[in-house]
């Protein structure tokens, strides 16, 4: 297996754009996890998912972000509209239920100017 | 899930055994103790986790005290290749759910030549 994988890598965007992150978790996962990293908040845990369905999205700090499942095997993170200091780090990561390991993508670097 | 506490930074010698301590003395009885680095720009990358054993692998060793209140991990002969952050996690696992991972701000260590 290739991993979780993330696209893009590194986005640039104006400000009031939409943003649209991607991932792909390992097939066979169940769990979808969300995070978001910056140098003065940490990694942050956005929202996370099992079976394609959302369980806790108590970390997505507002309405502007939004995030969907709609099937095994690919998840978005939207942003609408973003802003500069929606700039950092995004990762997604996937784990099994009851997994004792979570596999993280490379990361989405998103700089909003 | 409980929190944990890590001091901020520590430096190691090239070739020693690193030692990375971690309190969690609010842990309860079905939280395992995980943990987790990442390297400068990549996404965490899981170590090793225990429940109240003390446990091995390839990577590092990870002691338990008998009251589960706090933990050490160890790298039994720490290269340059290990500087990163470390993360002491505590989470629920057992079959059928699988806790969220909460990061916290994590210890740097620095190898030092």
């Amino acid at each position: 297996d290739a991993g979780v994988i993330q696209s893009p890598r590194h986005e640039v965007t104006e400000m009031g754009q939409e943003v649209t992150l991607r991932c792909k978790p390992i097939s066979g996962h169940d769990y979808l996890f969300w995070y978001r990293q910056t140098m003065m908040r940490g990694l942050e845990l956005l929202i996370y998912f099992n079976n394609n369905v959302p369980i806790d999205d108590s970390g997505m700090p507002e309405d502007r972000f939004s995030a969907k499942m709609p099937n095994a095997s690919f998840s978005t993170l939207k942003i609408q509209p973003s802003e500069p200091r929606d700039s950092a780090v995004y990762f997604c990561a996937s784990t099994g239920t009851g997994g004792t390991e979570a596999f993280f993508g490379q990361g989405t670097r998103l700089t909003v100017v | 899930d409980a929190k944990t506490t890590q001091p901020p930074s520590m430096d190691c010698a090239e070739g020693r055994a690193a030692n990375l301590p971690c309190n969690h003395s609010t842990i309860s009885g079905n939280e395992y103790v995980y943990w987790y680095r990442q390297i400068h720009s990549q996404g965490p990358q899981y170590i090793i986790h225990g429940l109240k054993n003390n446990e091995t692998n390839e990577m590092a060793s990870l002691i338990i005290t008998e009251d589960r209140k706090s933990s050490t991990l160890i790298l039994p002969h720490a290269t340059l290749r290990d500087t990163a952050v470390y993360y002491c996690i505590v989470r629920v696992t057992y079959s059928g759910n699988t806790g969220k991972l909460i990061f916290g701000q994590g210890t740097t260590l620095q190898v030092k030549p």
